[in-house]
């Protein structure tokens, strides 16, 4: 049982540049999200997917995109990137959207655009 | 000036000692409060959850949410060095997470 898993573990990218971070999880969850956390700013949710095929904004869409192709698949794009979104991002997953239900987090990617 | 506000640290006490964290608020609509724990290079982990004001207790955790001072606490008991870590503390209106404020995290560090 893996949990919540993030690849790639670290990435520098150029100005400009796309990519794509991906989050996978075996637990069968519902809802699924992308955070960023910077420094001094705390965690601050991107988008977040309440099933297959549904995504929504969250508080700093700006510059993101996401898919939800497969229940256990979320992924986060970055188009064209800038300095900016050098950050790191966790994903997390949960059997529901109540707080109480622990937000399962994955290990993180380290991104920095140059 | 931020929703959510946590002194960064670095906290640094010896081991066995009681360890206090804390955050304030402005939003006098949050009612879900947590606290999260984040070993270096790792993601977040629930430590306690706690709906509107009291006290709620977990082994050596134990949560305080004073809604009138808008200000919530994490104490630890019996510190040890496996407790260095940040925290997190986190609030919503909601109860819907989608809609989690987080603090920027406290770190700490337990001197063996």
């Amino acid at each position: 049982n893996a949990g919540v898993t993030q690849t790639p573990k670290f990435r520098v990218l150029k100005t400009g540049q796309s990519m794509t971070l991906l989050c996978a999880q075996d637990m069968n969850h519902e809802y699924m999200y992308w955070y960023r956390q910077d420094p001094g700013m705390g965690l601050r949710l991107i988008h977040y997917s309440v099933g297959e095929g549904t995504t929504a904004k969250g508080e700093v869409p700006d510059g993101y995109n996401v898919s939800r192709l497969k229940k256990q698949n979320f992924l986060l794009g970055l188009e064209s990137a800038a300095p900016s979104q050098t950050s790191v991002y966790f994903c997390a997953s949960s059997s529901t959207e109540q707080v109480y239900n622990e937000q399962f987090f994955g290990p993180g990617t380290r991104l920095t655009v140059l | 000036q931020k929703e959510v506000e946590q002194d960064p640290g670095p906290l640094s006490v010896p081991e066995g000692a009681i360890v206090s964290l804390n955050c304030t608020y402005s939003n006098s609509a949050f009612q879900y409060f947590m606290w999260y724990r984040q070993y270096s290079r790792k993601g977040p982990e629930l430590l306690m959850y706690t709906y509107s004001s009291g006290n709620k207790e977990d082994g050596r955790f134990t949560a305080q949410v004073d809604k009138s001072s808008k200000y919530i606490s994490l104490f630890i008991r019996d510190s040890q060095p496996s407790d260095s870590a940040t925290y997190l503390c986190a609030m919503t209106p909601y109860s819907s997470a989608s809609k989690i404020i987080f603090g920027s995290g406290t770190r700490l560090s337990i001197r063996p």
